[in-house]
């Protein structure tokens, strides 16, 4: 059985400090991880998918690395309205079914 | 604009009273599929849809029905709705499986 585990749960930063969250999985065959942001009440925004270890990849603030076992989300100088919860999800090879982790909900102060 | 779209996007029902939250995709995506989200539980997929008149089991199927009659629309039919089926439900699309998975705006289910 798939399974995500998201750390840490929730995360406090101040604006400008620069920090990473976890998403640790398994896997039979990984066909692709996902990044989520989601907002209050919002359905989940699309930020990247990685397909194999190694990979990397960036959107403004925002960096996403993979492993074979894990992948980390690299927040850089983050801004007030970086706060949201960040999801990650895995999709394996074998099926269509897609695995979510519970979240990292994080609060960037100004 | 590339879109998914839930209705109703807020509903209070009762026990037993059969209903039907729709979700449309304009994007020509063969993938579609339903999930919910509860506090301490994430979400979770229900089912899922590779294309039309071909839908599948996710982790928590008990209790809906769904249907893929056409490309653009996948139902997600709750025929007795219980109270633990209160939840926020979201539904999604992607070109196929693998691709970037678009999400509606999410449908609040209260069942008293």
């Amino acid at each position: 059985e798939d399974q995500v585990t998201q750390s840490p749960e929730a995360l406090r930063l101040q604006e400008g400090e620069s920090s990473s969250l976890n998403c640790s999985y398994t896997v039979s065959g990984l066909r692709g991880l996902f990044w989520y942001r989601q907002d209050p009440g919002k359905g989940p925004e699309f930020l990247f998918t990685l397909y194999s270890a190694g990979e990397e990849k960036e959107k403004e603030r925002l960096k996403a690395t993979l492993t074979k076992k894990e992948s980390f989300l690299h927040i850089t100088a983050p801004k007030p309205e970086d706060s949201a919860t960040y999801l990650c999800a895995v999709q394996e090879t074998s099926g269509s079914r897609l695995t979510f982790g519970e979240g990292t909900q994080l609060t960037v102060n100004p | 604009e590339a879109q998914v779209t839930q209705n109703p996007r807020y509903l209070i029902t009762v026990t037993g009273k059969k209903l039907t939250v729709t979700c449309s995709q304009n994007m020509n995506h063969e993938y579609m599929s339903w999930y919910r989200q509860d506090p301490g539980l994430g979400l979770r997929q229900i089912y899922y849809s590779m294309n039309v008149e071909v839908t599948d089991k996710g982790d928590v199927p008990e209790g809906y029905k769904v249907s893929r009659k056409e490309k653009r629309n996948f139902p997600l039919i709750l025929e007795s709705p219980s109270p633990n089926q209160t939840s926020l439900y979201f539904c999604a699309s992607s070109f196929t499986s693998g691709n970037t998975i678009y999400f509606g705006e999410g449908s609040w289910l209260t069942v008293v």
